[in-house]
């Protein structure tokens, strides 16, 4: 079983349309967890951090179910501008130290 | 600040040469990786290091070799260059546990 796992996509949707991408990961140990945006051939960008509690930022909402080993990420009335690949990332301390695990990303195309 | 700094942004290989990819970050930060990311897949992480002096073996470690001998440095040497190692390799640093990974812009080999 992979550590982090995501449904690759295509998502194509609408602009306007919420959408939600969801991850799970095999790590119970695992301690933190964040959402990072790639744009084509570009370096990862953290996007936001996810927590138990769940939070905000805007369009997006990030929730953690520990329980479940499970995260998703919501988007809200999404933008031309919003398509990107979405990476779920997990960060597991190891007896080495932490180590953060990448998700294959999930690809979002917003269109007219 | 400059954040993450990766030389050279691209390169051609033949077989069997060998190079090294230079790293550096700024921002004092004890944790760096180093990942590969192949077309139209997710990040795997190669070697990581959690401080000068310390480094330690990722997902795909083969055929690669790093050092930390100071904290801003993490230069990733291949050896005998193959195919199979074509792909964008990214550096990245962070704080200990929890914390958000700064990306640099990544090096883009071709073996050929």
């Amino acid at each position: 079983r992979k550590e982090v796992e995501q449904d690759p996509g295509p998502f194509n949707v609408p602009e306007g349309a919420t959408v939600a991408f969801n991850c799970t990961y095999s790590n119970s140990a695992s301690q933190s967890f964040f959402w990072y945006r790639q744009d084509c051939r570009k370096e990862p960008k953290l996007l936001m951090s996810v927590y138990s509690s769940g939070n905000e930022d805007g369009r997006f909402t990030a929730q953690l179910n520990r329980a479940s080993q499970y995260i998703s990420l919501l988007i809200r009335d999404s933008k031309l501008s919003d398509s990107a690949t979405y990476l779920c990332v997990v960060n597991s301390f190891t007896g080495g130290g932490n180590k953060l695990t990448f998700g294959t990303g999930t690809q979002l195309k917003v269109e007219l | 600040n400059a954040g993450v700094t990766q030389t050279p942004k691209f390169r051609i290989l033949k077989i069997g040469q060998s190079m090294t990819l230079q790293c550096t970050q700024d921002m004092n930060h004890n944790y760096m990786y180093w990942y590969r990311q192949d077309p139209g897949m997710g990040l795997k992480l190669i070697y990581y290091s959690v401080g000068a002096g310390i480094t330690d073996k990722g997902e795909v470690p083969n055929g690669y070799n790093v050092s930390r001998s100071t904290t801003e440095d993490f230069p990733l040497r291949l050896e005998l260059a193959a195919p199979s190692q074509t792909s964008v390799y990214f550096c990245a640093s962070s704080y200990p546990r929890n914390t958000e990974a700064f990306f640099g812009q990544g090096t883009r080999l071709t073996v050929v």
